[in-house]
């Protein structure tokens, strides 16, 4: 069994949908929490992190973690086309090496 | 601010060839590196990380190999590449100790060995 798991899609909404994206983990010594997003043939882009349970804002993004249910999700207001990627969601120990765990990721597509 | 710099961006190679891949980053000092692989539709393979000049970590056993010769500078290496190396090989780098475990990943290298 993986350590972090992912729904791997494919999700495809109509523009201005609301998105959920989520990953589960199974090693509670992770800590620190983070989505990055991947545009087909370009390196991942980091989107948010957080090391503490309940939510962070940026924008129209939303990043949430529960650590008591091992859960972690990413939420997209008004999605836009231009959101249209794949989501990896990542989570590191706190240890010297700063190595993650990443999730297989999820694509998106949002229709115009 | 940093910059993480890969080269090339794409590279066909033959089977039994050597591979040498560059990745350098600009705007910090003593980063965490690291070289992951990741095949068409897949998650990120973690192949190499280094905390330091000279330190250099193996999460997969194969026939790459890691060399980090300056602070700033990872290359990845192979001496003969095989058909299974082909995929997209990116770079990434993180602070050290507990300042933060977000990684920046370079544009990628796309690698098909034929």
């Amino acid at each position: 069994q993986k350590e972090v798991e992912q729904d791997p899609g494919p999700l495809s909404v109509p523009e201005g949908a609301i998105v959920s994206l989520n990953c589960t983990y199974s090693n509670s010594a992770f800590q620190y929490f983070m989505w990055y997003r991947q545009y087909s043939r370009k390196g991942p882009e980091l989107l948010m992190y957080t090391y503490s349970s309940g939510n962070k804002e940026d924008g129209r993004f939303t990043a949430q973690v529960d650590k008591s249910s091992k859960y972690i999700s990413l939420f997209i207001r008004d999605s836009q086309p231009s959101d249209s990627a794949t989501y990896l969601c990542a989570m590191s120990r706190f240890t010297n090496a700063g190595k993650s765990t990443f999730g297989d990721g999820t694509t998106l597509t949002v229709k115009p | 601010s940093q910059t993480i710099h890969q080269w090339p961006a794409t590279l066909v190679q033959p089977v039994g060839s050597p591979l040498s891949l560059e990745c350098t980053v600009e705007g910090t000092s003593n980063p965490n590196l690291y070289w992951y692989r990741q095949a068409a539709g897949r998650g990120l393979q973690l192949l190499f990380y280094s905390v330091g000049i000279g330190q250099i970590s193996s999460e997969v056993p194969q026939n790459l190999s890691a060399s980090r010769p300056q602070d700033r500078q990872f290359i990845l290496s192979s001496k003969k590449l095989l058909l299974s190396d082909s995929g997209f090989y990116l770079c990434a780098w993180s602070r050290t100790g507990t300042s933060g475990y977000e990684q920046y990943f370079g544009p990628g290298t796309r690698l098909t060995v034929t």
